[in-house]
């Protein structure tokens, strides 16, 4: 059992370019979360997803986009990157995203914009 | 808006020195409170967790007591090892959604 895989697993971009972070678990879980890493701020939230079809925004979502179309993957997407969104990004899930329920987290992607 | 706050590091030990690295949070409902840890180059791994209060979680010697009347979930450890090295995340969830996270304490611990 893989778990949950990223791709990436480091980018660097040019600014104004597009770029998808892939995610994909194989636990079947219902909720996926995106957040990023940034040194002193510890990890927060892009966007979340409860079940396949739904998504929402969390703490940072400015420039992000993410979908659902499926149970197993979640891309993240920034349609023109710029140098603020250079971080490490973790993509988690859980099982049905209740406030006990323990999340796993990925390798992460570290990605660079100049 | 909920909130949690670590201890800054780094922390640095000798090893089988005794650890506490505090957490304190700011929550309007009841949240379960959560200490995960990242190690070198790795994702975020849960090392234990508390569902309401009075609840203790524990895990590979370390443990953490949730304590409402001080909003607090300190995590301790008797004897730190060289291994225990890492990145310790205190977190709360308090909604459906997802984890608030601290700012993270870097542990070292020297032979």
């Amino acid at each position: 059992i893989a778990g949950i895989t990223q791709a990436p697993t480091s980018q660097i971009l040019a600014a104004g370019r597009r770029m998808t972070l892939r995610c994909t678990q194989d636990m079947r879980h219902n909720a996926m979360y995106w957040y990023r890493q940034d040194l002193g701020l510890g990890l927060r939230l892009i966007h979340y997803s409860n079940t396949a079809g739904t998504t929402g925004k969390g703490e940072v979502p400015d420039g992000y986009s993410v979908s659902r179309a499926n149970t197993d993957d979640f891309p993240l997407t920034l349609a023109s990157a710029v140098p603020s969104q250079t971080s490490v990004y973790f993509c988690a899930s859980s099982d049905d995203g209740g406030k006990a329920d323990t999340q796993y987290f990925g390798p992460g992607t570290r990605l660079t914009v100049l | 808006g909920d909130s949690v706050t670590q201890m800054e590091g780094p922390v640095t030990l000798s090893e089988e020195a005794f650890l506490t690295i505090n957490c304190t949070y700011t929550a309007t409902g009841y949240p379960s409170l959560f200490w995960y840890v990242q190690y070198p180059g790795e994702g975020l791994q849960l090392l234990l967790k508390a569902t309401k209060a009075d609840d203790k979680g524990s895990n590979k010697g370390f443990e953490a007591t949730y304590r409402k009347e001080t909003t607090s979930f300190h995590l301790e450890k008797g004897s730190v090892q060289v291994s225990d090295s890492a990145v310790y995340f205190c977190a709360l969830s308090d909604s459906r959604r997802a984890l608030t996270f601290g700012s993270g304490t870097r542990l070292q611990v020297q032979p």
